[in-house]
């Protein structure tokens, strides 16, 4: 029983690198989405997805790109790395329209410097 | 857009005693509500919730009752342990067409219960 599994748990990058976050889940969900974690201001919404194919963006978009081509796989891209990307992300899926809450993964540390 | 005023930590309680983390929100429409739980190095975890006015979630000796009229779900607990000692968060839905796949969440509290 995976749930969602996320890859890289820690990476550091310098300013100006590109690098891809991978999130996979077993569970079928169809709704899945990406949020960042920073000390005293909680959980961001980045982008999420209702379905293979639909992506839409969240509260903090920039600076990051997603697809989502199958039901398991939600990439996330950062396209030019910056220090104010320095957080923890998230990654989460949901069923049933979300009643029944997200599952997360462990998340991924990243520092950029 | 949703948003969600929680009670600010830390919190530092003994063993044993009640606890309350209070949660008010602001949503449009019907949104479900929920707990999560983050413990130390991991992810969150669902701990509990409620999809409409006056139910009550509960789990592991943790309750919260969907008020609507105050817009509120404060988490509670009548006896707290040291293993309890984590970041909780409240974070309503997002109701639109039927679905509550949105999530906006507080900016957390840290419980600490010592023994």
């Amino acid at each position: 029983n995976a749930g969602v599994t996320q890859t890289p748990k820690f990476q550091v990058l310098k300013t100006g690198q590109s690098m891809t976050l991978q999130c996979a889940q077993d569970m079928n969900h169809e709704y899945m989405s990406w949020y960042r974690q920073d000390p005293g201001m909680g959980l961001r919404l980045i982008h999420y997805s209702v379905g293979a194919g639909i992506t839409d963006q969240g509260e903090v978009p920039n600076g990051y790109n997603v697809s989502r081509s199958t039901t398991e796989d939600f990439p996330l891209r950062l396209l030019s790395a910056a220090p104010s990307q320095t957080s923890v992300y998230f990654c989460a899926s949901s069923s049933d329209r979300g009643s029944y809450g997200y599952t997360f993964g462990s998340g991924t540390r990243l520092t950029v410097v | 857009g949703n948003s969600v005023t929680q009670m600010e930590g830390p919190v530092t309680l003994s063993e044993e005693a009640f606890l309350t983390i209070n949660c008010t929100y602001t949503a449009t429409g019907y949104p479900s509500l929920f707990w999560y739980v983050q413990y130390p190095g991991e992810g969150l975890q669902l701990l509990l919730k409620a999809t409409k006015a006056d139910d009550k979630g509960s789990n592991k000796g943790f309750e919260a009752t969907y008020r609507k009229e105050t817009t509120s779900f404060h988490l509670e607990k009548g006896s707290v342990q040291v293993s309890d000692s984590a970041v909780y968060f409240c974070a309503p839905s997002s109701n639109s067409g039927g679905s509550n796949y949105k999530l906006t969440f507080g900016k957390g509290t840290l419980l600490t219960v010592n023994p």
